[in-house]
Protein backbone atom coordinates (compact mmCIF):
# COMPACT_ATOMS: atom_id res chain seq x y z
CA UNK A 1 0.00 0.00 0.00
CA UNK A 2 1.24 3.35 -1.38
CA UNK A 3 1.86 6.12 2.12
CA UNK A 4 3.28 9.53 1.03
CA UNK A 5 4.93 11.41 4.20
CA UNK A 6 5.60 15.37 3.64
CA UNK A 7 7.97 17.21 5.97
CA UNK A 8 7.91 19.45 7.54
CA UNK A 9 4.48 19.53 8.63
CA UNK A 10 4.96 23.44 8.56
CA UNK A 11 7.52 26.38 8.16
CA UNK A 12 7.87 29.81 8.13
CA UNK A 13 10.52 31.54 6.50
CA UNK A 14 11.59 35.45 5.45
CA UNK A 15 10.22 36.49 1.98
CA UNK A 16 12.96 35.95 -0.16
CA UNK A 17 14.54 32.86 0.81
CA UNK A 18 14.86 29.90 -0.85
CA UNK A 19 13.31 26.77 0.57
CA UNK A 20 12.94 22.69 -0.19
CA UNK A 21 9.87 20.63 1.13
CA UNK A 22 10.10 17.36 0.95
CA UNK A 23 7.72 14.48 -0.04
CA UNK A 24 8.56 10.83 0.47
CA UNK A 25 6.28 7.40 -0.92
CA UNK A 26 6.64 3.95 0.37
CA UNK A 27 6.19 2.31 -3.20
CA UNK A 28 8.95 3.03 -5.95
CA UNK A 29 6.17 1.62 -8.25
CA UNK A 30 4.48 5.03 -8.58
CA UNK A 31 2.94 6.19 -11.78
CA UNK A 32 3.14 10.06 -11.21
CA UNK A 33 3.93 12.62 -8.48
CA UNK A 34 1.96 15.62 -8.40
CA UNK A 35 2.42 18.73 -6.33
CA UNK A 36 -0.60 20.68 -5.42
CA UNK A 37 -1.35 24.00 -3.66
CA UNK A 38 -4.09 24.68 -1.47
CA UNK A 39 -5.40 28.24 -0.22
CA UNK A 40 -7.15 27.92 3.88
CA UNK A 41 -10.91 26.80 2.85
CA UNK A 42 -9.93 26.79 -1.27
CA UNK A 43 -9.37 23.78 -3.60
CA UNK A 44 -6.08 22.45 -5.00
CA UNK A 45 -4.28 24.15 -7.41
CA UNK A 46 -1.88 21.70 -9.68
CA UNK A 47 1.58 22.99 -9.70
CA UNK A 48 3.66 20.53 -10.92
CA UNK A 49 3.71 16.74 -12.50
CA UNK A 50 6.38 14.35 -12.48
CA UNK A 51 6.21 11.28 -14.61
CA UNK A 52 7.72 7.75 -13.33
CA UNK A 53 9.78 8.57 -16.19
CA UNK A 54 11.11 12.11 -15.69
CA UNK A 55 13.51 13.41 -13.30
CA UNK A 56 12.34 17.32 -12.67
CA UNK A 57 9.73 19.65 -13.47
CA UNK A 58 9.94 23.54 -13.87
CA UNK A 59 7.59 26.16 -13.93
CA UNK A 60 8.97 29.57 -13.30
CA UNK A 61 10.08 29.54 -9.39
CA UNK A 62 9.12 25.78 -9.05
CA UNK A 63 11.06 23.24 -9.40
CA UNK A 64 10.14 19.40 -9.14
CA UNK A 65 12.61 16.61 -8.65
CA UNK A 66 11.51 12.89 -8.60
CA UNK A 67 13.82 10.30 -6.86
CA UNK A 68 12.48 6.65 -7.56
CA UNK A 69 14.80 4.71 -6.18
CA UNK A 70 15.38 6.30 -3.19
CA UNK A 71 11.04 7.12 -3.14
CA UNK A 72 11.53 10.91 -2.49
CA UNK A 73 10.28 14.19 -3.97
CA UNK A 74 11.29 17.54 -3.37
CA UNK A 75 10.12 20.64 -4.08
CA UNK A 76 12.10 23.50 -4.92
CA UNK A 77 10.66 27.42 -4.63
CA UNK A 78 13.30 30.41 -5.42
CA UNK A 79 12.96 33.92 -3.78
CA UNK A 80 9.74 33.19 -1.95
CA UNK A 81 7.29 35.73 -1.61
CA UNK A 82 4.56 36.49 0.81
CA UNK A 83 1.82 35.38 -1.81
CA UNK A 84 3.51 31.65 -1.56
CA UNK A 85 2.09 31.07 1.70
CA UNK A 86 -0.49 28.08 1.51
CA UNK A 87 -0.32 24.16 2.26
CA UNK A 88 1.37 22.50 -0.34
CA UNK A 89 0.72 18.83 -1.17
CA UNK A 90 2.49 16.00 -2.90
CA UNK A 91 0.93 12.95 -4.46
CA UNK A 92 1.88 10.00 -5.67
CA UNK A 93 -0.46 8.46 -9.13
CA UNK A 94 -0.98 4.74 -8.65
CA UNK A 95 -3.45 2.42 -10.80
CA UNK A 96 -2.82 3.82 -14.05
CA UNK A 97 -2.05 7.53 -12.36
CA UNK A 98 -5.72 8.46 -12.00
CA UNK A 99 -5.76 7.48 -8.31
CA UNK A 100 -3.83 9.99 -5.91
CA UNK A 101 -2.51 8.44 -2.78
CA UNK A 102 -1.55 12.41 -0.69
CA UNK A 103 0.87 13.54 1.70
CA UNK A 104 -0.23 15.39 5.23
CA UNK A 105 0.76 18.67 3.42
CA UNK A 106 3.36 21.19 4.38
CA UNK A 107 1.76 24.82 5.51
CA UNK A 108 4.02 27.60 4.31
CA UNK A 109 4.29 31.16 5.83
CA UNK A 110 6.24 33.61 3.83
CA UNK A 111 6.95 36.25 6.30
CA UNK A 112 7.03 39.86 5.02
CA UNK B 1 -5.07 23.12 -17.86
CA UNK B 2 -8.37 21.30 -17.74
CA UNK B 3 -11.33 22.85 -15.99
CA UNK B 4 -13.18 20.74 -12.96
CA UNK B 5 -16.57 22.23 -11.52
CA UNK B 6 -18.41 21.82 -8.29
CA UNK B 7 -21.81 22.52 -6.84
CA UNK B 8 -22.84 24.25 -4.73
CA UNK B 9 -19.70 25.84 -3.13
CA UNK B 10 -20.81 25.52 0.69
CA UNK B 11 -24.11 23.50 2.22
CA UNK B 12 -25.80 23.86 5.83
CA UNK B 13 -28.56 20.96 6.46
CA UNK B 14 -29.97 19.56 9.29
CA UNK B 15 -29.07 16.07 10.57
CA UNK B 16 -30.92 13.17 8.47
CA UNK B 17 -31.37 14.60 5.33
CA UNK B 18 -29.86 14.21 1.74
CA UNK B 19 -27.44 16.44 0.12
CA UNK B 20 -26.13 16.32 -3.10
CA UNK B 21 -22.73 17.91 -4.34
CA UNK B 22 -22.37 17.81 -7.86
CA UNK B 23 -18.71 17.94 -9.98
CA UNK B 24 -18.53 18.67 -13.68
CA UNK B 25 -15.78 18.59 -15.81
CA UNK B 26 -16.29 21.31 -18.24
CA UNK B 27 -13.47 21.18 -21.29
CA UNK B 28 -13.00 17.36 -21.25
CA UNK B 29 -15.41 14.15 -21.38
CA UNK B 30 -14.46 12.24 -17.86
CA UNK B 31 -15.09 8.12 -17.77
CA UNK B 32 -13.68 8.33 -14.42
CA UNK B 33 -13.69 10.71 -11.76
CA UNK B 34 -12.83 10.68 -7.93
CA UNK B 35 -14.22 11.63 -4.74
CA UNK B 36 -12.04 12.94 -1.58
CA UNK B 37 -13.13 14.17 2.07
CA UNK B 38 -10.78 16.47 3.52
CA UNK B 39 -11.35 17.18 7.75
CA UNK B 40 -9.79 19.84 9.06
CA UNK B 41 -6.32 20.40 9.19
CA UNK B 42 -5.41 17.23 7.63
CA UNK B 43 -4.78 15.80 3.85
CA UNK B 44 -7.55 14.65 1.19
CA UNK B 45 -8.35 11.47 1.56
CA UNK B 46 -9.43 9.10 -1.36
CA UNK B 47 -13.41 8.23 -0.93
CA UNK B 48 -13.96 6.50 -4.23
CA UNK B 49 -13.92 6.13 -7.54
CA UNK B 50 -16.58 7.00 -9.94
CA UNK B 51 -17.10 5.34 -12.94
CA UNK B 52 -19.60 6.89 -15.80
CA UNK B 53 -22.17 4.00 -17.11
CA UNK B 54 -21.03 1.55 -14.46
CA UNK B 55 -20.95 1.53 -9.83
CA UNK B 56 -18.43 3.19 -8.23
CA UNK B 57 -15.39 1.60 -6.57
CA UNK B 58 -15.40 2.35 -2.65
CA UNK B 59 -12.43 2.92 -0.96
CA UNK B 60 -12.36 0.61 2.49
CA UNK B 61 -13.50 2.17 5.25
CA UNK B 62 -16.17 3.95 3.27
CA UNK B 63 -20.21 3.05 3.21
CA UNK B 64 -21.54 2.68 -0.05
CA UNK B 65 -24.54 2.93 1.04
CA UNK B 66 -24.44 6.69 2.96
CA UNK B 67 -22.45 7.82 0.10
CA UNK B 68 -23.85 7.55 -2.90
CA UNK B 69 -22.36 8.09 -6.56
CA UNK B 70 -23.73 8.80 -9.92
CA UNK B 71 -21.88 8.95 -12.88
CA UNK B 72 -24.69 9.32 -15.55
CA UNK B 73 -22.84 11.10 -18.11
CA UNK B 74 -19.21 11.85 -19.36
CA UNK B 75 -18.87 15.34 -17.94
CA UNK B 76 -21.32 14.82 -14.66
CA UNK B 77 -20.79 13.07 -11.47
CA UNK B 78 -22.69 13.20 -8.39
CA UNK B 79 -22.16 12.41 -4.40
CA UNK B 80 -25.01 12.27 -2.52
CA UNK B 81 -25.21 12.01 1.37
CA UNK B 82 -27.59 10.37 2.68
CA UNK B 83 -29.14 10.90 6.49
CA UNK B 84 -26.29 13.10 6.84
CA UNK B 85 -24.84 13.20 10.75
CA UNK B 86 -22.41 15.95 11.99
CA UNK B 87 -19.77 13.82 11.89
CA UNK B 88 -20.49 13.94 7.95
CA UNK B 89 -19.15 17.52 7.92
CA UNK B 90 -16.48 17.74 5.99
CA UNK B 91 -15.04 19.57 2.68
CA UNK B 92 -15.92 17.55 -0.41
CA UNK B 93 -13.47 17.60 -3.60
CA UNK B 94 -13.76 15.93 -6.80
CA UNK B 95 -11.09 15.31 -9.24
CA UNK B 96 -11.12 14.30 -12.93
CA UNK B 97 -8.06 14.72 -15.45
CA UNK B 98 -7.97 14.01 -19.15
CA UNK B 99 -4.46 11.52 -19.71
CA UNK B 100 -2.79 11.26 -16.39
CA UNK B 101 -2.88 14.25 -14.66
CA UNK B 102 -5.99 15.14 -11.90
CA UNK B 103 -7.70 18.56 -11.54
CA UNK B 104 -9.48 19.70 -8.66
CA UNK B 105 -12.91 20.96 -8.24
CA UNK B 106 -12.94 23.96 -5.72
CA UNK B 107 -14.72 22.21 -3.12
CA UNK B 108 -18.17 21.44 -0.99
CA UNK B 109 -18.24 22.87 2.70
CA UNK B 110 -21.09 20.53 4.48
CA UNK B 111 -21.71 21.58 7.56
CA UNK B 112 -24.46 19.35 8.88
CA UNK B 113 -25.75 20.59 12.06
Amino acid sequence: KQEVTQIPAALSVPEGENLVLNCSFTDSAIYNLQWFRQDPGKGLTSLLLIQSSQREQTSGRLNASLDKSSGRSTLYIAASQPGDSATYLCAGGIQGAQKLVFGQGTRLTINP
Amino acid sequence: GAVVSQHPSWVICKSGTSVKIECRSLDFQATTMFWYRQFPKQSLMLMATSNEGSKATYEQGVEKDKFLINHASLTLSTLTVTSAHPEDSSFYICSAGPHNEQFFGPGTRLTVL
